[in-house]
């Protein structure tokens, strides 16, 4: 699985809109791009993924860039409770013999502030 | 509609002990996956479990070793337990092998923090 690279940690204002960047430039043609977040001392919750397509649900937007190398989790309107690590994964789709370990890097730690 | 649960939430032991950690998948799912997640770190994969069987296995001794029951739970058993072994244990179901889909999203668990005196 191709590995990603995420700042750190950043700010974002209650609010406003929170972008979060990876950068995946060795992703293979089948890998897709997987975000998770997990707030403090619980498990991650699956937020969003996708192939090569914008993807929106209702907590997040992605988009992938078109050469795929790199990719942005967009939550449009940050609330304080969206303070936690957000984790960027890539990997293949499933098969009978490899199959959906997912991982996880250091992540970017998201703090909203008021 | 229950998700991932996890028993215990805490647990105290000594080096040396051994220590097994439990997990029910979430309703309809029939894959667990078990991650170790150290203080401060993104989660680890330890290994995974479908029919019963091991399936994939990560950078962990074979003093961690699991067990799936035929309703689909699982077991997180460490024996001889270091220091270093204290972190959080997840879990996390999802719906597999039989679809080539990537929509078979893994859901996690709570998790059982384990510290090691």
């Amino acid at each position: 699985d191709a590995k990603t690279t995420q700042p750190t940690s950043m700010d974002c204002a209650e609010g406003r809109a929170a972008n979060l960047p990876c950068n995946h430039s060795t992703i293979s043609g089948n890998e897709y791009v997987y975000w998770y977040r997990q707030i403090h001392s619980q498990g991650p919750q699956y937020i969003i993924h996708g192939l090569k397509n914008n993807e929106t649900n209702e907590m997040a937007s992605l988009i992938i860039t078109e050469d795929r190398k790199s990719s942005t989790l967009i939550l449009p309107h940050a609330t304080l409770r969206d303070t936690a690590v957000y984790y960027c994964i890539v990997r293949v789709p499933p098969d009978s013999y490899n199959n959906n370990d997912m991982r996880f890097g250091a992540g970017t730690r998201l703090t909203v502030k008021p | 509609d229950a998700g991932v649960t996890q028993s215990p939430t805490h647990l105290i032991k000594t080096r040396g002990q051994q220590v097994t950690l439990r997990c029910s998948p979430k309703s309809g799912h029939d894959t667990v996956s078990w991650y170790q997640q150290a203080l401060g770190q993104g989660p680890q994969f330890i290994f995974q479990y479908y029919e019963e069987e091991e399936r994939q296995r990560g950078n962990f001794p074979d003093r961690f070793s699991g067990h799936q029951f035929p309703n689909y739970s699982s077991e997180l058993n460490v024996n001889a337990l270091l220091l270093g072994d204290s972190a959080l244990y997840l879990c996390a179901s999802s719906l597999s092998y039989g679809l080539t889909s990537s929509t078979d999203t893994q859901y996690f668990g709570p998790g059982t923090r384990l510290t090691v005196l």
